[in-house]
């Protein structure tokens, strides 16, 4: 059974930093993409961002929204991923999912880990 | 980026009869490896979200059969041939083959 879980969440101050992480198990981690995805409930679902696996040397790809602040890491020794966020305002307060590629995206989600960012 | 534009907002629906959710994107869908990637997901209340259909019309594991996709290029659509109870909550389009990858908005499916 594949299990994921996000951690790291919290409350932040707007100019802050934060970084989630994501175990996940029961799922060949290292073969595969993942992603970060973000719902808010004005916003609805916004994906952030991809790192792809080792043969495709980890490259990564981001929303325009989060470019240049977040970065998406993984460990495939640890089957951890994460996800560093710099410059934190309130527009990225949310629950933020982690989410496993296989045939695709969005085979797989953890529950979430809530971000707030206020003063 | 690729909007993705999801009708109904709201589904009333009643048990035991069909339901239908279209999904329309501002650009085709087909990637240049010929796959078109787009999907299909569900979000009961309080819960993550679940794939239910990958590439057009494939059922993820443990989906009911009386789910189905079809469509092509910028159409799309999610039928349920008969809606049970566990079907309530709000289903998600999503595109895959272009960066950024987006999501519909949402359409809330209720029993009347």
């Amino acid at each position: 059974e594949v299990q994921v879980e996000e951690s790291g969440g919290g409350l932040v101050q707007p100019g802050g930093s934060l970084r989630l992480s994501c175990a996940v198990t029961g799922f060949p981690f290292s073969a595969y993409y993942m992603d970060w995805v973000r719902q808010a409930p004005v916003r609805g679902l916004e994906w952030l961002g991809r790192i792809r696996n080792k043969g495709q040397s980890y490259t990564t790809e981001y929303a325009p929204s989060v470019k240049g602040r977040f970065t998406i890491s993984r460990d495939d020794l640890k089957n951890s991923l994460y996800l560093q966020m710099n410059s934190l305002d309130t527009d990225d307060t949310a629950l933020y999912f982690c989410v496993g590629d296989r045939d695709g995206a969005g085979a797989f989600w953890g529950q979430g880990s809530l971000v707030t960012v206020s003063s | 980026d690729v909007v993705m534009t999801q009708s109904p907002l709201s589904l009333p629906v009643t048990l035991g009869q069909p339901a239908s959710i279209s999904c329309r994107s501002s650009q085709s869908l087909v990637h240049s490896d010929g796959n078109t990637y787009f999907n299909w997901f569900h979000q009961r209340p309080g819960q993550s979200p679940r794939r239910l259909i990958y590439k057009v019309s494939n059922r993820d594991s443990g989906v009911p059969d009386r789910f189905s996709g079809s469509g092509s290029g910028t159409e799309f659509t999610l039928k349920i041939s008969r809606v049970e109870a566990e079907d309530v909550g709000v289903y998600y389009c999503m595109q895959a083959t272009l960066f950024p990858l987006t999501f519909g908005g949402g359409t809330r499916v209720e029993i009347k």
